[in-house]
């Protein structure tokens, strides 16, 4: 059974579209995470959700909006796509507290054409 | 910003030899993590060493942590194929809430 899971897998579309993407963890943990991920393998926090209350918030365009509808869902939402906004998006998720490692999803691999 | 870098960025190494990475960072931590990454695929977790250990041991891998020098490393003993990956260290600082800013990466091939 896959603990982080996204979907989908690949995201190839336009400039200007409006895309989402879901996030479940089946861990039972309280905080979720996204992080961008660009071409050259740098990984940056984008938010983090804490039992669905928005914990971390870091320097992203408003385009991008998080949704939690429950502990075990974060989701990410992203308006009038720009092409710097290529890159593989991470999911993850742990329990909640310091010291705890994160599981991470297999990504979503997001193309702008 | 950046907070972790890794050193090197690259390293190709026979099956059967070790194989150490380091990260330096910038500011205080909590504790430091280290994650693999194969190529396609989500991150790994796999050591976690809080500020007040120096060293840390989990099978074939053995990771330092220097507080003063503000630098950690990872070695990998005995190194075999299945090794290769992608090799990230993420620090976590303190009351940071598991707030993780990752290092640069280490490309880390095994040849056999």
């Amino acid at each position: 059974d896959t603990a982080v899971s996204q979907t989908p897998k690949y995201l190839v579309t336009q400039m200007g579209n409006d895309k989402s993407i879901k996030c479940e963890q089946n861990l039972g943990h309280d905080t979720m995470y996204w992080y961008k991920q660009d071409s050259k393998k740098f990984l940056k926090i984008m938010f983090s959700y804490n039992n669905k209350e928005l914990i971390i918030n870091e320097t992203v365009p408003n385009r991008f909006s998080p949704k939690s509808p429950d502990k075990a869902h974060l989701n990410l939402h992203i308006n009038s796509l720009e092409l710097g906004d290529s890159a593989v998006y991470f999911c993850a998720s742990s329990r909640a507290g310091g010291d705890q490692p994160q599981h991470f999803g297999d990504g979503t691999r997001l193309s702008i054409l | 910003s950046q907070q972790g870098e890794e050193d090197p960025q690259a390293l190709s190494i026979q099956e059967g030899e070790n194989a150490t990475m380091n990260c330096s960072y910038k500011t205080s931590i909590n504790n430091l993590q280290w994650y693999r990454q194969n190529s396609g695929r989500g991150l790994v977790h796999l050591i976690l060493i809080r500020s007040n250990e120096r060293e840390k041991h989990s099978g074939r891998l053995r990771v330092t942590l220097d507080t003063s020098k503000k630098s950690s490393s990872l070695l990998i003993t005995a190194s075999r194929a299945a090794d290769t990956a992608s090799y990230f260290c993420a620090t976590d600082p303190p009351g940071g809430g598991n707030k993780l800013t990752f290092g640069t990466g280490t490309q880390l091939k095994v040849e056999l």
